[in-house]
């Protein structure tokens, strides 16, 4: 089965800093891999996918994140965090029959004025 | 909002009482997804459908049932509430592309005492 990995359930960076979240995942075969965002008491919003097409893939908001295949990777970054950002981030894969969606943990975003 | 409705939005309800949970979406998409948002767990997948009738099984299915009679709706029931089914649930709809992103409801926020 698919699986992604959050590295981190918690970070803070300070505003105009570089955000970086990490997420591995786990298949034989490159999967099919996404990034949402959740803002308190709110669904689920995509921020961006991955879908082979290229391995930098640019989102909304100002993020982007790049599938590295060797490292099995699928990071988040934003080169400069606003206190907007501050958040809830899911990586999420897709498995290859395209029926199921796995999420990972999660990583709570906290941007320090 | 991508034409998702769930209801309730907030339900509090008594251990042992079966309840009922309504997702109902406007854009005809085939797939659609039950999940439950807990702490330290990210999204965890109840029950999924992939057309009118056909349902399967997700990765914490004990003590949920689904139903999907029509392309619009999908039900999700607890069929006797138990403390640790309080949580958030999601409902989330797809087109069935595997490359294609799943689209968010607003959430229900369960409590049962």
């Amino acid at each position: 089965a698919q699986s992604v990995t959050q590295l981190g359930s918690h970070v803070s960076v300070s505003e105009g800093a570089l955000v970086l979240l990490r997420c591995n995942y786990s298949s034989s075969v490159p999967p099919y891999l996404f990034w949402y965002v959740q803002y308190p008491n709110q669904g689920l919003q995509l921020l961006l996918k991955y879908t082979s097409a290229a391995t930098l893939v640019k989102g909304i908001n100002g993020f982007e994140a790049e599938f590295k295949k060797s490292e099995t990777s699928f990071h988040l970054t934003k080169p400069s965090a606003h206190m907007s950002d501050a958040a809830e981030y899911f990586c999420a894969v897709s498995d290859q029959a395209g029926n199921q969606f796995y999420f990972g943990t999660g990583t709570s975003l906290t941007v320090i004025p | 909002d991508a034409g998702i409705t769930q209801s309730p939005r907030h339900k509090v309800t008594e251990t042992g009482t079966p309840v009922t949970l309504r997702c109902h979406q406007t854009e005809n998409h085939r797939y659609m997804y039950w999940y439950r948002q807990d702490p330290g767990h990210g999204l965890r997948l109840i029950h999924y459908s992939y057309g009118v009738k056909d349902t399967d099984k997700g990765e914490v299915s004990d003590g949920y049932s689904v139903s999907r009679s029509k392309t619009e709706d999908f039900l999700l029931t607890l069929e006797s509430a138990t403390s640790s089914q309080t949580s958030v649930y999601f409902c989330a709809i797809r087109l069935r592309d595997k490359n294609t992103e799943a689209f968010f409801g607003q959430g229900t926020r369960l409590t049962v005492v």
